[in-house]
C-alpha cells in the first residue's frame, strides 16, 4: 500500500510564476490536508478538503492561494503570483473518514520562490 | 485564548535514560490527543492516540499519558536511543461545537547522545 505521494519534491518558481503542488493520499482515504512549514518553525495549517469538498479552509490566505480535491485525481494546492514569503515545505496529509483524524503524511514539496 | 503548547527548548539526554516530553493545552474540549515523529526534511509521522477518556498508550518504548484535569499529555521513550534523536509533535482534535478540529504544538527536538 503505497503511501502519501507529492510531487514536485523540490519546485523552484520565479516571482509572479504560478506554483502547482500535488498530492495522492494513501489508498482508501478520502480526506486530505495541506499544511505549510517554514525553517525552524511548526506546522501551519492551511486547509481540509474531502473529495470535491473543501470543508476548512481557514488556514488558508485569502489571495493567491486555492486548493482542490477531485473526484478523479491528485489534489491541488495552487498558489498564484508566488512571493518569495511562499518559500517553505508545504506538506500534504491524508486520512481515512471518522473522527480520529490520525494523519499520515507525504514527504513535502520544497518550493524556492527566486 | 486557545493554545496548545510545547517544550521550545531542545531536550538533550543520555542514551538508555527515559525522555519525558510534554503537551500542554488551554480551553479546549478534546477528544484525542496524538503524538507525532519529524525528522529533518520530512513529513511527520504518526506514533500514538489517546482518547480523553484514557489515562495511559502504551507501544514498545513509547508512552503517552493524558491527564485532562491538567490539561496535559506526557509523551514517554523509555531506553532511549541516538535513533529517537528527532523533533516530536503533540496534536490535539478537539470538539468544536457539531465539529472537531485538529491543532499542532510547534514540537520539542529531542537529542539522544549516545
Amino acid at each position: 500500500n503505497a503511501g502519501v505521494m507529492q510531487n514536485p519534491r523540490h519546485l523552484v518558481r520565479r516571482r509572479g510564476q504560478e506554483a502547482r503542488l500535488r498530492c495522492s493520499p494513501m489508498k482508501g482515504h478520502s480526506h486530505v490536508y495541506w499544511y505549510r512549514q517554514l525553517p525552524e518553525e511548526g506546522l501551519k495549517f492551511m486547509v481540509y478538503l474531502q473529495k470535491e469538498n473543501i470543508i476548512d479552509e481557514s488556514g488558508m490566505p485569502k489571495e493567491r492561494f486555492s486548493a482542490e480535491f477531485p473526484k478523479e485525481g491528485p489534489s491541488i494546492l495552487r498558489i498564484q503570483q508566488v512571493v518569495r514569503g511562499d518559500s517553505a515545505a508545504y506538506f500534504c496529509a491524508s486520512s481515512q473518514s471518522g473522527g480520529t483524524y490520525e494523519q499520515y503524511f507525504g514527504p513535502g514539496t520544497r518550493l524556492t520562490v527566486t | 485564548s486557545q493554545k496548545i503548547e510545547q517544550n521550545s527548548e531542545a531536550l538533550n539526554i543520555q542514551e538508555g535514560k527515559t525522555a519525558t516530553l510534554t503537551c500542554n493545552y488551554t480551553n479546549y474540549s478534546p477528544a484525542y490527543l496524538q503524538w507525532y515523529r519529524q525528522d529533518p526534511g520530512r513529513g511527520p509521522v504518526f506514533l500514538l492516540l489517546i482518547r480523553e477518556n484514557e489515562k495511559e498508550k502504551r507501544k514498545e518504548r513509547l508512552k503517552v499519558t493524558f491527564d485532562t484535569t491538567l490539561k496535559q499529555s506526557l509523551f514517554h521513550i523509555t531506553a532511549s536511543q541516538p535513533a529517537d534523536s528527532a523533533t516530536y509533535l503533540c496534536a490535539l482534535v478537539y470538539n468544536a461545537g457539531n465539529n472537531r478540529k485538529l491543532i499542532w504544538g510547534l514540537g520539542t527536538s529531542l537529542a539522544v547522545n549516545p
